[in-house]
């Protein structure tokens, strides 16, 4: 079963508008992190904030984590059309190896 | 900098027939990873290597074997292709940041079985 879920599942908006894509997950986590995939890409790492973080923020990304409602968000301002992707939230399950990965966001953005 | 490379990019099989995913890294990194994605579905881990010499299970290992050949080379191998494994099979390898695995990773291999 998948750790994470994101919402919601797809997501349009215009370019220059702020998109927001929510990550729920299960159980305790150590770290959280954000990839964003084109079509027929692999995965890209954009993000990582640790369970002890609240907030951070990496250029026109910001992600919130909210440990106690085992959630996190990835905020996007000001988009492009060069962000049209899908994007995922991946935890780590507490420690180890598995990360795993969420169902993703897929967002377009319209110029 | 090639980063993480996946062989075939396509492939078609029949049901029955076996095949092997190569994968390949040139980033030092001591952990690799197979993922298969399904439509409208997360990745979902089929085995990984924590380091050279060491393989273990992930979510979904059934009908699938992994060979840690080096600490470069990472492989899939399914035995006899069913239609439920058609998919995209990622593979990817991690370094450690703050204590997290942070993936890199291949451009995906296409697998449809007949």
């Amino acid at each position: 079963s998948q750790q994470g879920e994101e919402d919601p599942q797809a997501l349009s908006i215009q370019e220059g508008e702020n998109a927001t894509m929510n990550c729920s997950y299960k159980t305790s986590i150590n770290n959280l992190q954000w990839y964003r995939q084109n079509s027929g890409r692999g995965l890209v790492h954009l993000i990582l904030i640790r369970s002890n973080e609240r907030e951070k923020h990496s250029g026109r990304l910001r992600v919130t984590l909210d440990t106690s409602k085992k959630s996190s968000s990835l905020l996007i301002t000001a988009s492009r059309a060069a962000d049209t992707a899908s994007y995922f939230c991946a935890t780590d399950g507490g420690g180890g190896f598995k990360t795993i990965f969420g169902a993703g966001t897929r967002l377009f953005v319209k110029a | 900098n090639a980063g993480v490379t996946q062989t075939p990019k396509f492939q078609v099989l029949k049901t029955g027939q076996s095949m092997t995913l190569q994968c390949a890294q040139d980033m030092n990194h001591n952990s690799m990873y197979w993922y298969r994605q399904d439509p409208g579905m997360g990745l979902r881990l089929i085995y990984y290597s924590a380091s050279e010499g060491t393989t273990d299970k992930g979510e979904v290992p059934n009908g699938y074997n992994v060979s840690r050949l080096n600490k470069r080379e990472f492989s899939l191998r399914l035995e006899s292709a069913a239609p439920s494994q058609t998919s995209v099979y990622f593979c990817a390898s991690s370094y450690k940041s703050s204590g997290a695995n942070v993936l890199t990773f291949g451009a995906g291999s296409r697998l449809t079985v007949l």
